[in-house]
C-alpha cells in the first residue's frame, strides 16, 4: 500500500536530549514537509523539502533540524534547543507545484511527543 | 502572509443534519485548497482538493465550494451522522510559497444519535 509510515507513535525525552522522528514515504513525492500541532490548534510548519538534498525553515523550525538524504525518508530531530517540544508531529508529502496538476498532500499518522 | 481562518470553532448538531463549516483566507493567489478530517490522536485524512480554476468538488455526502475572490471556501456535510463527528482542517497552497500548505485552527463536529 502507498502511503506516509511515521514512528514511532509515541515518544517521551528526558530534558536536554536529541529526539529524531521518522518519516518514510513511498509515494514517489518530491516535497515533504513536517508540521507540529498543538492541542486545539492548527498545523504549524517546522520544515519543508522540495528535493533530495535541499530543504527551508518554516515558521517554526528553532530548535529543529531536518535532512533529505532520499526521496523517500525525511527525518525530524527536536535538539534539546527546542524549550517546549511536547506536541504532536505529523508529516506529509505532495508532488510540488508544477509536476502535475493534482498536487493533493498526504499526512502520516503522526508522533506524539512528550518530555519527561 | 497568508492567514486561514475557520468558523465556527466548534459545532454541536444531531445526526440528520445539513451543515456547512466556513474557510476564509487573505491571499487569493492560491494554487489550490484542501480539506482535511482529523480523528483524536490521528494523522489527517484528505477529503476533497479543488484547484484554484474549480469552483467546487464533491465527493459522496461532502461538497467544498471555492470563491478565488472573495477568499471563501465551504465545505457542505448533508445528512450528517455521527460517524462524521471529527475536527475539519481547511488549507490552502500558494503559488509563490514553496509548496507549503497554510491550515486554518480547524472545526471541531460533534454529530449526536
Amino acid at each position: 500500500d502507498g502511503g506516509i509510515t511515521q514512528s514511532p507513535k509515541y515518544l517521551f525525552r528526558k530534558e536536554g536530549q536529541n529526539v529524531t522522528l521518522s518519516c518514510e514515504q513511498n509515494l514517489n513525492h518530491d516535497a515533504m514537509y513536517w508540521y507540529r500541532q498543538d492541542p486545539g490548534q492548527g498545523l504549524r510548519l517546522i520544515y519543508y523539502s522540495q528535493i533530495v538534498n535541499d530543504f527551508q525553515k518554516g515558521d517554526i523550525a528553532e530548535g529543529y533540524s531536518v535532512s533529505r538524504e532520499k526521496k523517500e525518508s525525511f527525518p525530524l530531530t527536536v535538539t534539546s534547543a527546542q524549550k517546549n517540544p511536547t506536541a504532536f508531529y505529523l508529516c506529509a508529502s505532495s508532488i510540488p507545484i508544477g509536476q502535475g496538476a493534482r498536487t493533493e498532500a498526504f499526512f502520516g499518522q503522526g508522533t506524539r511527543l512528550t518530555v519527561v | 502572509k497568508q492567514e486561514v481562518t475557520q468558523i465556527p470553532a466548534a459545532l454541536s448538531v444531531p445526526e440528520g443534519e445539513n451543515l456547512v463549516l466556513n474557510c476564509s483566507f487573505t491571499d487569493s493567489a492560491i494554487y489550490n485548497l484542501q480539506w482535511f478530517r482529523q480523528d483524536p490522536g490521528k494523522g489527517l485524512t484528505s477529503l476533497l482538493l479543488i484547484q484554484s480554476s474549480q469552483r467546487e468538488q464533491t465527493s459522496g455526502r461532502l461538497n467544498a465550494s471555492l470563491d478565488k475572490s472573495s477568499g471563501r471556501s465551504t465545505l457542505y456535510i448533508a445528512a450528517s451522522q455521527p460517524g462524521d463527528s471529527a475536527t475539519y482542517l481547511c488549507a490552502v497552497r500558494l503559488y509563490n510559497a514553496g509548496n507549503m500548505l497554510t491550515f486554518g485552527g480547524g472545526t471541531r463536529l460533534m454529530v449526536k444519535p
